[in-house]
């Protein structure tokens, strides 16, 4: 059965750090496109970021370019986002999503809640 | 960036009858389309990937068609549990999009 279960949410200070990870089961990362996708509270879905199954190609939204960094960890079948320079906007809950013919969402995590409040 | 636009926002039916929800994008995203489904407090479920292909497990009474710029979903007969939020989304090219969804509501 695939399973992602994200951790690594909480309340952040404008300006700080967190790390969100997305624990994978029931599949290997490395065979999947993987991406994260947020959604702030009552609002829409919105694209985060990306990484292809070979792991040689990321994007990311404008909205956290240069602030956030996808990666995994192949031997723990990990998925993470480091969130740099933390924003009151970047308030959501973030999903991992495991891709459908690539960049369709087939799985979804339950969603690890970021605030990002004084 | 492909803007999607969904219509309506709000769709006001009672279990039994059809649903017709519309996503138009700003360009041609060939048939490069997703439709998704969120309950209250639920996530996202995939329903419809490349306009028109059920994903595994929704029930046949889900169906997508479209090409190009214009994409509809329909629900033939309404479940209780159908009613919900409804979003596209477009794979054609980065930024990857959603629309800005439709509610369903009895």
């Amino acid at each position: 059965e695939v399973q992602l279960l994200e951790s690594g949410g909480g309340l952040v200070q404008p300006g700080g750090s967190l790390r969100l990870s997305c624990a994978a089961s029931g599949f290997t990362l490395s065979s999947h496109d993987m991406t994260w996708v947020r959604q702030a509270p009552g609002k829409g879905l919105e694209w985060v970021s990306s990484m292809t199954g070979s792991g040689d190609y990321t994007n990311y939204a404008d909205s956290v370019k240069g602030r956030f960094t996808i990666s995994r960890d192949n031997s723990k079948n990990t998925l993470y986002l480091q969130m740099n320079s933390l924003r009151v906007e970047d308030t959501a809950v973030y999903f991992c999503v495991r891709g459908l013919n690539g960049w369709f969402f087939e799985y979804w995590g339950q969603g690890a809640l970021v605030t990002v409040s004084s | 960036e492909i803007v999607l636009t969904q219509s309506p926002a709000t769709l006001s039916l009672s279990p039994g009858e059809r649903a017709t929800l519309s996503c138009r994008t700003s360009q041609s995203v060939s048939n490069y389309l997703a439709w998704y489904q969120q309950r209250p407090g639920q996530t996202p479920r995939l329903l419809i990937y490349d306009a028109s292909n059920r994903a595994t497990g929704i029930p046949a009474r889900f169906s997508g068609s479209g090409s190009g710029t214009d994409f509809t979903l329909t629900i033939s007969s309404l479940e209780p549990e159908d009613f919900a939020v409804y979003y596209c989304q477009h794979r054609r090219n980065w930024p990857l999009t959603f629309g800005g969804g439709t509610k369903v509501e009895i």
